[in-house]
C-alpha cells in the first residue's frame, strides 16, 4: 500500500538557520504530493502541494520538489523564523485518500 | 469563514461508553474523512466518505461508525469507547474533481477514554 516516511524529530534551530525535511514516499502510479503544517491547538493547514513529477510547490519562503526518480519530496526554507515553529507533515493524495507521515516537530529558537 | 467545524473540542470518556464525533463542512464538498493522530504515528484514516449515502472503511475503522444522510455533515461513532482510542480526531473535507486535492481540516477533538 502507499506510505510516507519522513524524517523524525524533534528539530531545534535558530533563527534564520535553513531547514530540510526529508520526506519519501511509496505509491503505485503517480500521486500528489502535500505538505501540511499543524500550529500547536490547531488542526492541519496545507502549506505547499505538487501533482506532478518535477512540479515545485511554494509558500511563504517554502518549497518542495516532486522527485519521482527518488520518490522524494523534501521540503526546505532558507531561514526559517519563531513563527515557523510547528508540526509539519508530508503526506500523498491517491484515489480519495491521504497517507500522512508521521510529522517532524520543529522548533525555532530566537 | 466556518470551513470545517467538529464539536466537541475535549471529551473525556468511561471505558464502554458511546459517543459521537460531530463534524460540518459549509463548502459543499463532496468528499470528507476522519483520522486520528496518534504522537509518532501521523494520521491515520478511520472512515471515509465521497458523497452523501456512501462510506467506506479506512486503515483503523474497528470500533469506529459513520453515516453520510446530507453533504455537510459526517458523524463519527464511537460504539463503546476503549482506553486504545485516546486520541485527536480531525474531521477532512475535500471538494471534487482532480483540481480539488488541497483538504481541509477542523481544529480536531481531544478524547480521553479512562
Amino acid at each position: 500500500g502507499d506510505s510516507v516516511t519522513q524524517m523524525e524529530g524533534p528539530v531545534t534551530l535558530s533563527e534564520e538557520a535553513f531547514l530540510t525535511i526529508n520526506c519519501t514516499y511509496t505509491a503505485t502510479g503517480y500521486p500528489s504530493l502535500f505538505w501540511y503544517v499543524q500550529y500547536p491547538g490547531e488542526g492541519l493547514q496545507l502549506l505547499l502541494k505538487a501533482t506532478k513529477a518535477d512540479d515545485k510547490g511554494s509558500n511563504k519562503g517554502f518549497e518542495a520538489t516532486y522527485r519521482k526518480e527518488t520518490t522524494s519530496f523534501h521540503l526546505e526554507k532558507g531561514s526559517v523564523q519563531v513563527s515557523d515553529s510547528a508540526v509539519y507533515f508530508c503526506a500523498l493524495m491517491r484515489d480519495y485518500k491521504l497517507s500522512f507521515g508521521a510529522g517532524t516537530t520543529v522548533t525555532v529558537r530566537a | 469563514n466556518a470551513g470545517v467545524t467538529q464539536t466537541p473540542k475535549f471529551q473525556v470518556l468511561k471505558t464502554g461508553q458511546s459517543m459521537t464525533l460531530q463534524c460540518a463542512q459549509d463548502m459543499n464538498h463532496e468528499y470528507m474523512s476522519w483520522y486520528r493522530q496518534d504522537p509518532g504515528m501521523g494520521l491515520r484514516l478511520i472512515h471515509y466518505s465521497v458523497g452523501a449515502g456512501i462510506t467506506d472503511q479506512g486503515e483503523v475503522p474497528n470500533g469506529y461508525n459513520v453515516s453520510r444522510s446530507t453533504t455537510e455533515d459526517f458523524p463519527l461513532r464511537l460504539l463503546s469507547a476503549a482506553p486504545s482510542q485516546t486520541s485527536v480526531y480531525f474531521c477532512a473535507s475535500r471538494g471534487q474533481g482532480a483540481g480539488n486535492t488541497e483538504a481541509f481540516f477542523g481544529q480536531g477533538t481531544r478524547l480521553t477514554v479512562v
